[in-house]
């Protein structure tokens, strides 16, 4: 049974500062691993899909990585700013099975003027 | 394109009483899933249909809640009778095939308070 485990969950930084956000999982058997940002009273918004294939994704200040054999992924965000202040959850789809994500805890974080 | 619509965004019940929400997917998109997310967790799959067949419904508490999508377009959850416990998020999602390598598209939630 696949879990997802994010530590911390909550993180606090000052502007400017880049960070990295964890995720590991338990089972390596993976199709993709997708993150996503949620903001208070709202929905999942889709980061990044980073394939099984592949070792990273970039969007504009972020950067997602996937270390498949150490049952990693990070986020890492650059030059943060207030408006990333967000939770953000990490998802694993298995290979096999009805291929459902299974979703982290997520890590609260808040960027400090 | 038009994202993933839900509704109502917010419902207050007591327990013992029933609530239904309402998911209309992106257009074309025939994978949809819905998952419950309770304060302070990730969100936990209820149940994903293609088109309109179940692909995995291990998760949903079959006593109480129930979905369906009978056109393989929109979608309605419904919980009969609600606990306390089913106070949550229920978020609704699609994307465009099982087994795709896209992403998952999310809608905006409803969110349940049961008394």
């Amino acid at each position: 049974k696949q879990e997802v485990t994010q530590i911390p969950a909550a993180l606090s930084v000052p502007e400017g500062e880049n960070l990295v956000l964890n995720c590991s999982f338990t089972d390596s058997a993976i199709y993709n691993l997708q993150w996503f940002r949620q903001d208070p009273g709202k929905g999942l918004t889709s980061l990044l899909l980073i394939q099984s294939s592949q070792r990273e994704q970039t969007s504009g200040r972020l950067n997602a990585s996937l270390d498949k054999s150490s049952g990693r992924s990070t986020l890492y965000i650059a030059a943060s700013q207030p408006g990333d202040s967000a939770t953000y959850l990490c998802a694993a789809r298995r290979i096999q099975g009805a291929q459902k994500l299974v979703f982290g805890q997520g890590t609260r974080l808040t960027i400090n003027p | 394109e038009a994202g993933v619509a839900q509704s109502p965004r917010y419902k207050i019940i007591e327990k013992r009483q029933s609530v239904a929400f309402w998911c209309n997917p992106i257009s074309g998109h025939a994978t949809l899933y819905w998952y419950q997310q309770i304060l302070g967790q990730g969100p936990k799959l209820l149940i994903q249909f293609q088109n309109n067949g179940v692909v995995d419904d291990s998760q949903l508490p079959k006593d109480r809640f129930s979905a369906e999508r009978l056109k393989g377009v929109d979608s309605t959850l419904k919980i009969q009778p609600a606990k306390l416990e089913d106070s949550a998020v229920y978020l609704c999602a699609s994307s465009p095939r099982q087994g795709d390598t896209g992403e998952l598209f999310f809608g905006e939630g409803s969110r349940l308070t049961v008394l």
